[in-house]
């Protein structure tokens, strides 16, 4: 199999404080992961890839600063977004490649809601 | 600029009434083309991957295809839980995917 976790599945905080986001593999390592956002009715918008063991590779656009990633471990990546603003409410999802493959695995979603 | 185009964008169909849906491609060095189904607020389900043209795989009422342009996904007499938005993505000579908007299907009793 190929299994992929996020914690939470939700969540909602206040603007201007940070939430982090945990994307697990559960049944196979991941030197690879990335994340993405994806506004209602539109596609998936990557906006990093994150390697295991070393600093994240982040899309055009998207501010390092304010989405920190950490992939400390082959099964672990997280996404902290810092000062979170009502304009970051989106849902968030992330991925695994297993093996040498391109094949992304996703996991369930986070949906953040920024008040 | 490497392209991933799907169409049609909505499809309204009726129980059993089978069809497809196609994805065009422009990629320098394709790598491999994915296709994935998603469910309202869950994330992608990957279904296939394809890597060369005149491939072919199926999975239960799905099947899908690849040319060198383009990839269909043939779907035989859907059922109202085929009801979906089916994603297509392509990987070239990098280390991410490009994905199209998605097809949103609709299958009705």
């Amino acid at each position: 199999g190929a299994v992929v976790s996020q914690h939470p599945s939700w969540v909602i905080c206040k603007s201007g404080t940070s939430v982090k986001i945990e994307c697990r593999s559960l049944d196979f390592q991941a030197t690879t992961m990335f994340w993405y956002r994806q506004f209602p009715k539109q596609s998936l918008m990557l906006m990093a890839t994150s390697n295991e063991g070393s600093k994240a590779t982040y899309e055009q656009g998207v501010e390092k600063d304010k989405f920190l990633i950490n992939h400390a471990s082959l099964t672990l990546s997280t996404l902290t977004v810092t000062s979170a603003h009502p304009e970051d409410s989106s849902f968030y999802i992330c991925s695994a490649k297993k093996g040498a493959t391109d094949t992304q695995y996703f996991g369930p979603g986070t949906r953040l809601t920024v008040l | 600029e490497d392209q991933v185009t799907q169409s049609p964008e909505a499809l309204r169909l009726q129980e059993g009434e089978s069809s497809s849906l196609n994805c065009s491609y422009t990629v320098s060095g394709l790598r491999g083309l994915f296709w994935y189904r998603q469910d309202p607020g869950k994330g992608p389900e990957f279904l296939f991957t394809l890597y060369s043209a005149g491939e072919e795989k199926e999975k239960e009422r799905l099947k899908a295809t690849l040319t060198k342009k383009e990839s269909f996904l043939h779907i035989t007499a859907p059922k109202p839980e085929d009801s979906a938005t089916y994603l297509c993505a392509v990987s070239g000579g990098y280390n991410k995917l490009i994905f199209g908007a998605g097809t949103r299907l609709a299958v009705h009793p």
